[in-house]
């Protein structure tokens, strides 16, 4: 089974400095990952997706991600954090099952920004 | 196009009782997936529908089901509620055709006293 490892639980930035939450992945296949955030109270909104087509994701928000299969990875940075970016996110990756697709979640990373 | 809706947005039932929740998904997709979201079990996935047919099931009880219907709205029921059951749960929509993402709805807050 496929699985995603977010290292940090909780994260917090100062507002405009690099905002780096990690996401590690274990797959016997090419992996599809995603990067989901929520704010309280709310659904999960996709971030951006990893499907094989190129190594470096961008996303919303001034978001974006690194594919480094070499160290089985999918970090999600951010140049300048901004308050607005304070929400819990969670990395996952898309498991082919009983011909259709389900998501393995990690467990999330709360990202705190302070002024 | 209209996201994903989901109804009721809050429950509270009582132990023992049943429950059921409701999701429309985005206009012409036709896979439905639930999640259930707790603090201590985090993000797991319940089952998904695509094309009335439940195609995937994660690993919860009988007491959890679920259906879709021909229009792709789907609900799940939650039989004989247990205090563990008091969860977020999502829905997800998407194309349903070779690795797709998902689209999630705003969840459905339930609460077993």
């Amino acid at each position: 089974a496929q699985s995603v490892t977010q290292l940090g639980s909780h994260v917090s930035v100062s507002e405009g400095a690099l905002v780096l939450l990690r996401c590690n992945y274990s797959s016997s296949v090419p992996p599809y990952l995603f990067w989901y955030v929520q704010y309280p109270n709310q659904g999960l909104q996709l971030l951006l997706k990893y499907t094989s087509a190129a190594t470096l994701v961008k996303g919303i928000n001034g978001f974006e991600a690194e594919f480094k299969k070499s160290e089985t990875s999918f970090h999600l940075t951010k140049p300048s954090a901004h308050m607005s970016d304070a929400a819990e996110y969670f990395c996952a990756v898309s498991e082919r099952t009983g011909g259709g697709n389900k998501l393995t979640f990690g467990t999330g990373t709360q990202l705190k920004v302070e002024l | 196009k209209a996201g994903v809706t989901q109804t009721p947005r809050y429950l509270i039932k009582t132990r023992g009782q049943q429950v059921t929740l409701s999701c429309s998904p985005i206009s012409g997709h036709r896979s439905v997936s639930w999640y259930q979201q707790t603090p201590g079990q985090g993000l797991q996935f319940l089952f998904e529908y695509f094309s009335e047919t439940q195609r995937n099931k994660g690993n919860f009880p009988g007491r959890f089901s679920g259906r879709q219907f021909s229009n792709s709205r789907s609900e799940m029921n939650v039989s004989t509620l247990e205090l563990g059951d008091s969860a977020l749960y999502l829905c997800a929509s998407s194309s349903g055709t070779s690795v797709y993402e998902q689209y999630f709805g705003p969840g459905t807050r339930l609460t077993v006293t």
